[in-house]
């Protein structure tokens, strides 16, 4: 029944230790979003891939990094977390960009980092 | 620039109440407004859009929001709050990139 699904649900790092978050998605939709949502704060996106085609936003720090090896999957790196990088993190698609798009999200992981 | 901004932090209401949850948008262009719903440790479901059209827009759970384009303005109303219905409120602008600009939420509780 889930359509985008998100994995694990809750994660626990220890500072600067990799950490890679996970998303899956059934829709088949050409664009797939992450997103950074810390304690009491709106979401803000990180990047998203059009199909292959990766789009970093200007703010997002190099420490995050991701891959999409094929529709269904995209994958969030951490590559160093700090104490900063603690928050949820939200996968969203969508069948296409532009306004009109509809995102769906998935249900979030929640990163702690120890 | 793009933003929106949601003046209300915590709105507190009986059940039973109406409620209306403020939205204003900032954006060059034609906006795409989007409000979504999102309850503690969950991701975000949308509750309903506005692209264009009518500018009252109906949405799940019985949902509306009015767009007026002369105040920038995109507001959340439901004619009758059950316990259910609280919650964190995002009104969010979409981009042509289909990324989504979002307010800064509003926390919503429902008092028995």
């Amino acid at each position: 029944d889930a359509m985008v699904i998100q994995n694990p649900r809750y994660q626990v790092t220890q500072f600067g230790k990799p950490v890679t978050l996970s998303c899956s998605q059934t829709l088949n939709h050409n664009v797939m979003y992450w997103y950074q949502q810390k304690s009491s704060q709106a979401p803000k996106l990180l990047f998203h891939y059009y199909d292959k085609d990766f789009n970093n936003e200007a703010d997002t720090p190099d420490n995050f990094q991701s891959r999409r090896p094929n529709t269904s999957f995209c994958f969030l790196d951490i590559r160093s977390p700090g104490l900063g990088d603690a928050a949820m993190y939200l996968c969203a698609t969508s069948r296409e960009t532009g306004g009109l798009a509809e995102a769906f999200f998935g249900q979030g992981t929640r990163l702690t980092v120890v | 620039a793009q933003s929106v901004t949601q003046p209300d932090i915590h709105i507190t209401v009986s059940e039973g109440a109406s409620l209306e949850l403020r939205c204003n948008y900032s954006y060059g262009a034609t906006p795409y407004l989007f409000w979504y719903v999102q309850s503690p440790g969950q991701g975000l479901q949308l509750l309903l859009k506005y692209f264009s059209g009518d500018t009252l827009v109906q949405g799940i759970k019985g949902f509306e929001a009015e767009f007026k384009r002369s105040q920038s303005s995109f507001n959340l109303r439901k004619p009758s709050v059950h316990w259910s219905d609280a919650a964190e409120y995002f009104c969010a602008v979409g981009a042509l990139t289909g990324k989504l600009i979002f307010g800064q939420g509003t926390t919503l509780q429902v008092k028995p």
